[in-house]
């Protein structure tokens, strides 16, 4: 079966730094995407890891442990703007496709 | 500049009737996708197209119908037989099946009056 597990909501301030960890059981795995939507919005691509390790692109970097089935987002620098709701999506083995989590909302505040 | 485009932004349907979602890509992609958001929760699959001309079912299909005429359209029609449509409606993109990730359209949001 597939499950996905993250964080429902995280809260920290202006200039911090978050990390959004996501677990996850898939049939099969190719990689691990993350998605950030903001309230009424469509979802905008925010990374892909195939391989372990950690990416890097600007304020966000995200992580991933293939053995552990495990992958994180973090978030340095932490701006107003960056408060919006964060999905985690494993591509799976079956058709292919990513499969979505339930999101994280994170909320930054002043 | 390339990307996707639905329409309407805002639907409103009668309960018995069908409504279909516009979904129109110019990104020359090969693989299109419906999901459907409810309130505070992820993206679930509908339907799904690898190439014109054929598409697959996702994990909440039942109630909804698409075609894949041409390379660049997936509209989505919401049946009468899908008792809950009330949601909002986002229509994806990707260069093939998988890849690395998916370019969204701003949704449709379809509310049952």
């Amino acid at each position: 079966g597939q499950s996905l597990e993250q964080p429902s909501e995280v809260t920290a301030v202006e200039g911090a730094i978050v990390q959004i960890n996501c677990t996850y059981q898939t049939s099969g795995f190719y990689g691990l995407s993350w998605y950030q939507q903001h309230d009424g919005g469509a979802p905008t691509f925010l990374s892909y890891n195939a391989l372990d390790g950690l990416e890097e692109t600007g304020r966000f970097s995200s992580f991933l442990s293939r053995s552990d089935s495990y992958g994180y987002l973090l978030l340095q620098e932490l701006q107003m703007k960056d408060s919006a709701s964060y999905f985690c999506a494993p591509r799976d083995n079956y058709g292919q496709n990513f499969v979505f989590g339930p999101g994280t909302r994170l909320s930054v505040l002043p | 500049d390339g990307g996707i485009t639905q329409s309407p932004k805002y639907l409103f349907r009668k309960e018995g009737q069908n409504v279909t979602l516009s979904c129109e890509q110019n990104l020359n992609h090969d693989a299109m996708y419906w999901y459907r958001q409810d309130p505070g929760q992820g993206l679930r699959l509908i339907y799904y197209s690898q190439i014109v001309n054929d598409f697959q079912k996702g994990d909440i299909a039942e109630g909804y119908s698409v075609s894949r005429e041409k390379k660049e359209s997936f509209p989505l029609t919401v049946t009468s037989a899908q008792k809950n449509p009330t949601a909002f409606y986002l229509c994806a993109s990707s260069i093939r099946t998988g890849g690395t990730g998916y370019t969204f359209g701003s949704g449709t949001r379809l509310t049952v009056v």
